[in-house]
């Protein structure tokens, strides 16, 4: 059974400061997708980035970047220098080949960027 | 591109009544899900249509909850009766039909049971 863990709830920060949000994964099937969706408090989930399992290359988008580590299982995602606009709840989100296309989400990060 | 479109997009009832939910997903994608969100936690998948057929509905519960697709376009989720742990945003997504595209979610709806 797949399983997301967000062990940190919620996050504090100045502004310009960095953030990390943590993803820790569980899952038997050895070809997976990793998603991040940000949730602002207008409510609508939206899609930033998707890595599947093969594809352990990080990446930096603009202020984005993604850790992908199979290793430990993990899919960290970092924001530099943050800005009030960041503010949100995070959340991790896996789908197994074999499941199709169901998402199983975790708990979320609410990131609180202050001014 | 016009995005996933929901309504309503608040409601408020009272328990034991009934409530339903509409949907409209990106032109194009074969794909549409329902989610419940709880306040505090993540989506939870609740039914996957591909086109017209369910793919998934392994977390419906089907004693009280609904959904249909007709056409293979717009969808409908009702509830029926509705009881008090059934507050929660309702959350419609759409997505290619390619395995584990992206999916885009809607602005979900708010029900609030009294």
């Amino acid at each position: 059974a797949q399983k997301v863990t967000q062990a940190q709830t919620e996050i504090s920060v100045v502004e310009k400061e960095d953030v990390t949000l943590d993803c820790v994964y569980e899952t038997r099937d050895t070809t997976y997708y990793l998603f991040w969706y940000k949730q602002p408090p207008s409510g609508e989930l939206v899609f930033l980035i998707r890595r599947n399992s093969f594809d352990e290359q990080n990446e930096i988008s603009g202020r984005y970047s993604w850790n992908f580590q199979k290793s430990t299982s993990s899919f960290n995602f970092t924001i530099t220098a943050s800005q009030v606009v960041d503010s949100a709840v995070y959340f991790c989100a896996l789908s197994e080949w074999t499941a199709g296309n169901k998402l199983t989400f975790g708990g979320g990060t609410r990131v609180l960027v202050k001014p | 591109e016009a995005g996933v479109a929901q309504s309503p997009r608040y409601k408020i009832i009272e328990k034991r009544q009934s409530v339903a939910f509409w949907c409209n997903p990106i032109s194009g994608h074969a794909t549409l899900y329902w989610y419940q969100q709880i306040l505090g936690q993540g989506p939870k998948l609740l039914i996957q249509f591909q086109n017209n057929g369910v793919v998934d509905d392994s977390q419906l519960p089907k004693d009280r909850f609904s959904a249909e697709r007709l056409k293979g376009v717009d969808s409908t989720l009702k509830i029926q009766p509705a009881k008090l742990e059934d507050s929660a945003v309702y959350l419609c997504a759409s997505s290619l039909e390619w395995p584990n595209q992206p999916q885009h979610f809607g602005d979900g709806t708010r029900l609030s049971i009294l």
